[in-house]
Parts: structure tokens; sequence; C-alpha cells
């Protein structure tokens, strides 16, 4: 059973439009949520996160929106660039129990001059 | 800051051989990963490790052996290669605490043939 959801499974957005791309997670103890954004031959990076007592978290043109009672969140990008295109990660993880993210299947995001 | 060392970037096997695959931190991390990276389907752990000397299995274990020397280093041992695992693993460490950064290495691109 798949515990974390994304969708769309790809997305292209023109430069300058926001790109709002989608999770769903199984698991009521997940209780941290990070996003990881992938380049091509790099490893997955950091983005933004946030935590389950929270339903908004934002920085700069990246904003964490946080949906408890339905298990959904997403991120949304605002006034997209070409160097955002990229894979996009969601993760979630119980910073109670065992020590393990559990990773969606990725969004990969085109941003179109 | 640190880093986490992937070593080999490529590495080229026969069918049926045993492989292993090396992570460095020096992050003075407690707990490290051993994810694997298909296409279209994220990230899946294979192993991972709280302290030297520890292992546990992710979802993906079978066909895999790991190792945790010493703190800052964890191998992965592909125990007999098979064609359909070509694969990009990454390597993954993080530190203790609730909601501490995962931080990943650059990957260790496997073509078995």
């Amino acid at each position: 059973q798949q515990q974390v959801r994304q969708s769309p499974q790809s997305l292209t957005v023109w430069e300058g439009e926001t790109a709002i791309l989608n999770c769903s997670y199984e698991d009521s103890t997940f209780n941290y949520f990070p996003w990881y954004q992938q380049f091509p031959g790099e490893g997955p990076a950091l983005l933004i996160s946030i935590s389950s007592v929270s339903d908004k978290k934002e920085d700069g043109r990246f904003t964490i929106f946080f949906n408890k009672r339905e298990k959904k969140l997403s991120l949304h990008i605002t006034d997209s660039q070409p160097g955002d295109s990229a894979t996009y990660f969601c993760a979630a993880r119980n910073t109670g129990g065992a020590d393990r993210l559990t990773f969606g299947k990725g969004t990969q995001l085109i941003i179109q001059p | 800051g640190g880093i986490i060392t992937q070593t080999p970037k490529f590495l080229i096997g026969q069918e049926g051989q045993k492989l292993t695959l090396k992570c460095q931190q020096n992050f003075n991390h407690d707990t490290m990963y051993w994810y694997r990276q298909d296409s279209g389907k994220g990230l899946r752990l294979i192993y991972y490790s709280i302290t030297e000397n520890d292992l546990q299995k992710g979802d993906l274990s079978e066909g895999y052996d790991a190792s945790r020397e010493k703190k800052s280093s964890f191998s992965l041992t592909v125990t007999s290669a098979q064609k359909n695992e070509m694969a990009v693993f990454l390597c993954a460490s993080t530190g203790q605490g609730a909601d501490t950064e995962v931080f990943f290495g650059k990957g260790t691109r496997l073509t078995v043939v």
C-alpha cells in the first residue's frame, strides 16, 4: 500500500505562473512533511518542510498548504522560473517513531519560458 | 557544512555478480540510509542504521546486505546483481531530534549487463 501519493506525475507551466503540486498520505501518525527538489544527476535536496501543527509554511516563492483532516498537502510555487524545473518529492515521517522518511513517487515539473 | 560522498559514481556489473557501494558522511550524523531510486517509482528504503554497527531493514532489503562499520560510513552490497536492478542508489544521513533535515549524496548509478 502506497503510504504517500503525489499528483500529477508531470506538470508543465509557463514562466511566471503558479505551479501546484499535490500530496496525500495514509498514516495518521505522520507529523513531519518535507518537500525535496531533485535536479538530474544530483541527490534530492530539502526545499521546504512543515509539521502537522501548522496549516501553512511559506519560504519565498514556495508555500506548503496542509490539511490534517483530509491528510493532504500541496506545494505552491509562485512566479515560476525555468530554474525551478526539477522533480519534486513529498515525504513524510513520524518523528516519534522509526527514523525513516517515506517518499512519494515525485512530480516532474517543467517551466516553459 | 558537511558532505555525503558516494563511490563509485557509476558501477557496471555482470548479472549474478556481488557488488558493493560505499558512502561516507562528515556531518557526524547518527542515522544513515540507503535508498533505491527507479524512474517513476520515487525513493524506496533498502536499509538504514541509527548508530554504528546497527542495521534496520527497509521495504526493499531482499537481495541486499549492508554494513555500518563506523559512524561515518555505511556500505551496501548487492548480493547477486540482476538486470532489473538498474537504478540509482542514494545514501543519506540525518542527526538526532525531531524535524532534522535528511541530507543526500549524489548517488551511484548501477548498470547490470
